[in-house]
């Protein structure tokens, strides 16, 4: 099974809302990183956050990690329609010498 | 525009046939790796390269093959694609270690039949 699983697999909402994605994961990790990635085309890297981290923000995203719930969550507040996309999470299992990504959530804004 | 391109942009290929994809950054990256990502599958890690010269294998290896002859470019062959190769690719790369931000190509879409 996979090393990072996101939860919800599909998320829909309104625009103007907050939208919350989960992230769990099996073993200990270094970093664990959120990415989006528009229909179509290549993943673009969104944060990472570090094992020793608790929460971290970049504009509108807040990331937050739990390491003793192997658990993290990405919320996007005052959703735009330019948010839909899919988001995944990827973690870098000690020692696997990979990153490992998660099946994504698929987040649908509507306006 | 800086960052890396991939060609072609979709491909279909008949069974047997041999196929390299490209893949070329220009951010002087030391590591690289190839993804195939398949619905419900996620992304998957093929190959990659901790720097030129060298290479290792991911997840899913077996069918392809990989060279990084230079720090720019990272081709995968499929030296005789079978139909379960049909899929999309990634090629990424990273400036630190495979532990760092990791930069995606635009893809190639490979249909095998």
């Amino acid at each position: 099974s996979q090393q990072g699983e996101e939860d919800p697999q599909a998320l829909s909402i309104q625009e103007g809302e907050n939208a919350t994605m989960n992230c769990s994961y099996k073993t200990s990790i270094n970093n664990l990183q959120w990415y989006r990635q528009n229909s179509g085309r290549g993943l673009v890297h969104l944060i990472l956050i570090r094992s020793n981290e608790r929460e971290k923000h970049s504009g509108r995203l807040r990331v937050t990690l739990d390491t003793s719930k192997k658990s993290s969550s990405l919320l996007i507040t005052a959703s735009r329609a330019a948010d839909t996309a899919s988001y995944f999470c990827a973690t870098d299992k000690k020692g696997a010498q990979k990153l490992v990504f998660g099946q994504g959530t698929r987040l649908t804004i509507n306006p | 525009i800086a960052g890396i391109t991939q060609a072609p942009t979709s491909q279909i290929l008949a069974a047997g046939r041999r196929m390299t994809l490209r893949c070329t950054q220009d951010m002087r990256h030391n590591a690289m790796y190839w993804y195939r990502q398949d619905l419900g599958l996620g992304l998957r890690l093929i190959h990659y390269s901790n720097t030129a010269g060298t290479t290792g294998k991911g997840e899913v290896p077996d069918g392809y093959s990989v060279s990084r002859a230079n720090t720019d470019d990272f081709p995968l062959t499929l030296a005789s694609a079978v139909p379960s190769q049909t899929s999309v690719y990634f090629c990424a790369s990273s400036d630190g270690s495979w532990t760092d931000t990791q930069y995606f190509g635009p893809g190639t879409r490979l249909t095998v039949l």
